[in-house]
């Protein structure tokens, strides 16, 4: 699976959009993004995939760019309890184990 | 609340001693993924079991071992332990594309 690259921290005022990048450069054409995040040790919990089209639902956007070497996770109006550390992923298909690397920790502030 | 559940939710235990970590999927979920996270390591994948046979094997320690039973549940038995093994363990579920975690068992060895 494709390594990728993340800020480690990244700080956002309450109520405004949360923009999270995420490089992965040497991604493969049947790979896919996959974003989680976890909140102060609780287990991980899945936000978004896709695979080269924009993606949205509740929780939040993914964007991927055309040559698809990086992408972005938006999250449109964030809360304090959006405050946790943000993982990106890539890997080629469901079913297989998840890669977490570094991850971003968001810190959402009033 | 993921629908998967992990018990314990805390264990201490001293060095040499041997533990083991129960999970239950999301009903209907047929794979089961362990992963630990301790401080210094970050989020690792230990294991994967899908009905009942291994299926994918991560940094899993010889000290340690899993299996799935027929009615899906899982157990990760460590033996021997050392300090080092003190951190949180995660199971997961998945059906397709999501993998849904547990809340976790902080293990810790003194």
């Amino acid at each position: 699976d494709a390594k990728t690259t993340q800020p480690t921290s990244m700080d956002c005022a309450e109520g405004r959009a949360a923009n999270l990048p995420c490089n992965h450069s040497t991604i493969s054409g049947n790979e896919y993004v996959y974003w989680y995040r976890q909140i102060h040790s609780q287990g991980p919990q899945y936000i978004i995939h896709g695979l080269k089209n924009n993606e949205t639902n509740e929780m939040a956007s993914l964007i991927i760019t055309e040559d698809r070497k990086s992408s972005t996770l938006i999250l449109p109006h964030a809360t304090l309890r959006d405050t946790a550390v943000y993982y990106c992923i890539v890997r080629v298909e469901a079913g297989n184990m998840l890669t977490f690397g570094g991850g971003t920790r968001l810190m959402v502030k009033p | 609340d993921s629908g998967v559940t992990q018990t314990p939710k805390h264990l201490i235990t001293a060095t040499g001693q041997r533990v083991t970590l129960r999970c239950s999927p999301r009903s209907g979920d047929l794979s089961v993924y362990w992963y630990q996270q301790s401080l210094d390591q970050g989020l690792q994948f230990l294991i994967q079991y899908y009905n009942g046979e291994e299926r994918a094997k991560g940094n899993i320690l010889e000290r340690f071992s899993a299996q799935q039973f027929p009615d899906l549940h899982s157990e990760l038995n460590l033996s021997s332990l050392e300090l080092g093994d003190s951190a949180l363990y995660f199971c997961a579920s998945s059906v397709r594309d999501e993998q849904f975690f547990g809340p976790g068992t902080r293990l810790t060895v003194l």
